[in-house]
Parts: C-alpha cells; structure tokens; sequence
C-alpha cells in the first residue's frame, strides 16, 4: 500500500540552528515527492518536488531535499532556520499510476528566538 | 483572487444540518480533490475527480458526497452533519496535461458541527 511516514510530529530548533525534518515514504513504482508548508491559517505551498534526475532538489525559501530510492527517503533541509519558518510541513508521494497525493501526517516546527 | 477559491472559510454547522462547502478554481484544471485535515493525521483525501463525468471515492467518503458542476467547481456535500466531521477541509485542483505536477490548494474551510 502506499503510504508515507513523518515521524516527527513536533521539533524545535534555535533559529540559525539546521533543520532536517523526515519523510519515509511506501510506494509500489516510481515515486514522484513532494514537500508542503502550511502557515497558521493557510494552505499549502508547494515547497519543492522530486520526479527524477539530481537527487538533491532546492525549493523556496531556501530548502532543500534529497531523494534516497535505498533508504525511501525524502528528508527536507535548511542550513539556517528563520523564525518566519514556524509552520506544519508535510511530505507527499504522488505518482502516474494514481493521479492522487497522499500525504504524510505533518511535522509541526517551532522556532525559539 | 486565489486560484482555488473555497467557500466558507469558516462555518459552525448543528448535528444533523445538511451543509455544502464550495470550491472554484480558475487555473483551468481538470483535476479536483476534497481533503479533510485533522490534527495528527494529515491530510486525507475524501473524493477526487479527474473530470466532469468522473468521481470517485477516497480513503474517508462515508458521510459525505460532491458535485462536480463545471469544471472549475466541485462541492463537498455533508448530508447529515455529525460532530466528527469538525475538521478543516481543503480542496486542491491539478492538471493532467502537465506530467508530474503538483496539487494547488485553496485556503481551507474551517467547518466545527455542534
């Protein structure tokens, strides 16, 4: 079945601190990846999105992710947290088989000044 | 104007009321999706249509139906409202002619059943 797993759901960083938040995904064929960002009382922005080429994908905001077929893995990062990234992140797998996106259950960030 | 509009943004609805939330999108899509967030489990997809004519049930469709009267419209119907249905609703659009491509959110409707 497919699915996907964040196993964080809460995380705390200084700003200025690294961030890594994780995505495992289960998917039956090639995977097409997906990160959201969601504000308080927003919807979701596309963050980045991986299909296939270069495993390390940059986003907005100064994101990055890297897609690891061995490891189903699709691991969001930023060198520098700011305290504008507070937020609800979700990972997603879609894919040509399904034309649907399944999402991951979110990591909720908080950033201390 | 957002691309995918979403309409209420807010709503409290009473046990038993029937209640439709509305979805518009001017993207030109023919992709559209209802999903229902809840806090620690994410986002679930409720129903998807791919067309006018085509509609189909996601993980979580008990209690709920949709229309899909145009192409840039797709409602969400609760027949009869129950409290678990408190949630925050999302419908998202993509576009099959563009391989690959992501989905588009509106807002959310936040809709509380009392």
């Amino acid at each position: 079945a497919q699915s996907v797993t964040q196993p964080d759901i809460h995380i705390t960083v200084s700003e200025g601190a690294s961030l890594e938040l994780r995505c495992n995904y289960s998917y039956g064929a090639t995977p097409y990846l997906f990160w959201y960002v969601q504000s308080p009382g927003q919807g979701l922005q596309l963050l980045l999105k991986y299909f296939s080429g270069d495993t390390l994908v940059q986003g907005i905001k100064g994101f990055e992710a890297e897609f690891k077929r061995s490891q189903s893995s699709f691991n969001l990062r930023k060198p520098s947290v700011h305290w504008s990234d507070a937020a609800e992140y979700f990972c997603a797998v879609g894919g040509s088989g399904t034309y649907k996106y399944i999402f991951g259950t979110g990591t909720r960030l908080k950033v201390l000044a | 104007d957002a691309d995918v509009t979403q309409t209420p943004r807010n709503r409290i609805t009473k046990t038993g009321k029937r209640i439709m939330l509305e979805c518009s999108q001017t993207k030109g899509h023919d992709r559209m999706y209802w999903y229902r967030q809840d806090p620690g489990l994410g986002l679930r997809l409720i129903y998807y249509s791919f067309d006018v004519k085509d509609i189909n049930k996601g993980e979580i469709s008990d209690g709920y139906s949709v229309s899909r009267q145009a192409q840039a419209k797709f409602s969400l119907s609760l027949e009869s409202a129950i409290p678990n249905q408190t949630a925050l609703y999302f419908c998202a659009t993509s576009d099959s002619d563009i391989p690959n491509t992501e989905a588009f959110f509106g807002q959310g409707t936040r809709l509380t059943v009392v």
